[in-house]
């Protein structure tokens, strides 16, 4: 499975907007970009994904580099409800298809 | 909420038993996942079923078992307990059929957190 690579924890002012970057070198062309988030004590939820194109949805933007070889989770305003830790996640297809490996993740902390 | 259902929330039981985990999945989704949360391993993949066949399979020990039934629910089962099966366990559906270009999105349940005394 190709890896990403996020920083272990970033903090955000609420409010503001708040940029998670994921670097994911050995992405394949067939490869999606997922996002996921877990909020304490709950199972985590989609957040947004994308191929190629910047995407975005009523939760956040999803900025995709031209190679590929990395992307940024965009939140317009943190919220105190944002606090979480987000997933960068690579989803293959194919045979591996559905089978999400969760790294360590982004644990954003929004102050107030 | 996802629309996915778990039964218990909790459970706490002795080494050396089995539990039974359930899941209902959102409606019309036929494909079912497990993960695994501990605090040593983060989120783990399990297993998957698709309209009743496993799909695929990831870091599930000899001792656990899953299966999905004709009504799309499934379980996970849990022999021979040991302190270190302690986590919580998450099921989650999807729309997605096995062999697609990838891309679907996964709606998790809310947990059982099982606890091994």
């Amino acid at each position: 499975d190709a890896k990403t690579t996020q920083p272990n924890s970033m903090e955000s002012n609420e409010e503001e907007p708040v940029h998670l970057p994921c670097n994911h070198s050995t992405i394949s062309g067939t490869d999606y970009i997922h996002w996921y988030r877990q909020l304490p004590s709950q199972g985590p939820e989609y957040v947004i994904h994308g191929l190629t194109s910047n995407v975005n949805n009523r939760m956040a933007s999803l900025a995709i580099a031209e190679d590929r070889k990395s992307s940024t989770l965009i939140l317009h305003r943190a919220t105190l409800r944002d606090a979480a830790v987000y997933y960068c996640i690579l989803d293959a297809g194919g045979t591996s298809y559905g089978k999400l490996t969760f790294g360590q993740g982004t644990i954003l902390t929004v102050h107030p | 909420d996802s629309g996915v259902t778990q039964t218990p929330k909790h459970l706490i039981t002795a080494t050396g038993q089995r539990v039974t985990l359930r899941c209902s999945p959102r409606s019309g989704d036929l494909s079912v996942y497990w993960y695994q949360q501990s605090l040593d391993q983060g989120l783990q993949f399990l297993i998957q079923y698709y309209n009743g066949e496993e799909r695929a399979k990831g870091n599930i020990l000899e001792r656990f078992s899953a299966q999905q039934f004709p009504d799309l629910h499934s379980e996970l089962n849990l022999s021979s307990l040991e302190l270190g099966d302690s986590a919580l366990y998450f099921c989650a559906s999807s729309p997605e059929v096995p062999g697609g270009a990838g891309g679907d999105t996964q709606y998790f349940g809310p947990g059982t957190r099982l606890t091994v005394l």
